[in-house]
């Protein structure tokens, strides 16, 4: 079955901290997804990596950075976290050039 | 212009109703199309994938009119289950963007 592993469902952090939110996925795909979902928003990409060490920014890069070291991993990196990056953070991935995202379960993170 | 656009809703109907949710899509480029199902806090899945002739899997059927650039989700027989959050999903020829409608809420009442 497939499986989308975020780190952390639930993160308080304080302004200016550096946060770290991990995905694993145990499905060999090379595509790669951080999106943040607000109310009335919808979901918004934040990066995407293509293959290892491979990425690109999204609609909304400012304040983020990723890492995808290894093909299963990719990690979202908030340098110094702002209250305005108070969001619930989703991981997904995809088989290049097939088919839908799966998703992670999500990371809640509140910046006080 | 929003690349996705869907009415938020709610929709609240009662159980065994027929309800049906449309979504407009700004690139007449786009290629592939999906209805993700999203729980109050939890992560989106995928509902279906639409089709260019339409398809159908049970309760629920997905149409694409190219022309106009929409997608439609039929729900037939509402069960309490489907109370969910439905985003329409378009990906773009060319590239890895996916794009998110906010969502349409549905409410199914006993």
């Amino acid at each position: 079955d497939v499986k989308v592993t975020q780190s952390s469902r639930y993160l308080v952090k304080r302004t200016g901290e550096k946060v770290f939110l991990e995905c694993v996925q145990d499905m060999d795909h090379e595509n790669m997804f951080w999106y943040r979902q607000d109310p009335g928003l919808g979901l918004r990409l934040i990066y995407f990596s293509y293959d290892v060490k491979m990425k690109e920014k999204g609609d909304i890069p400012e304040g983020y950075s990723v890492s995808r070291e290894k093909k299963e991993r990719f990690s979202l990196i908030l340098e110094s976290a702002s209250t305005n990056q108070t969001s619930m953070y989703l991981c997904a991935s995809r088989l290049r050039g097939a088919g839908e995202l799966f998703f992670g379960e999500g990371s809640r993170l509140t910046v006080l | 212009r929003k690349e996705v656009e869907q009415d938020p809703g709610p929709f609240n109907v009662p159980e065994g109703a027929t309800v049906a949710f449309n979504c407009t899509y700004s690139n007449s480029a786009s290629q592939s199309f999906f209805w993700y199902r999203q729980d109050c806090r939890k992560e989106p899945k995928l509902l279906m994938s639409v089709y260019s002739s339409g398809n159908e899997d049970g309760r629920f059927t997905a149409q694409l009119n190219r022309a106009s650039q929409y997608i439609s989700l039929l729900i037939r027989d509402s069960k309490l289950s489907d109370s969910a959050t439905y985003l329409c999903v378009v990906k773009e020829n060319t590239g890895n963007q996916f794009y998110f409608g906010t969502g349409t809420s549905l409410t199914v009442i006993p």
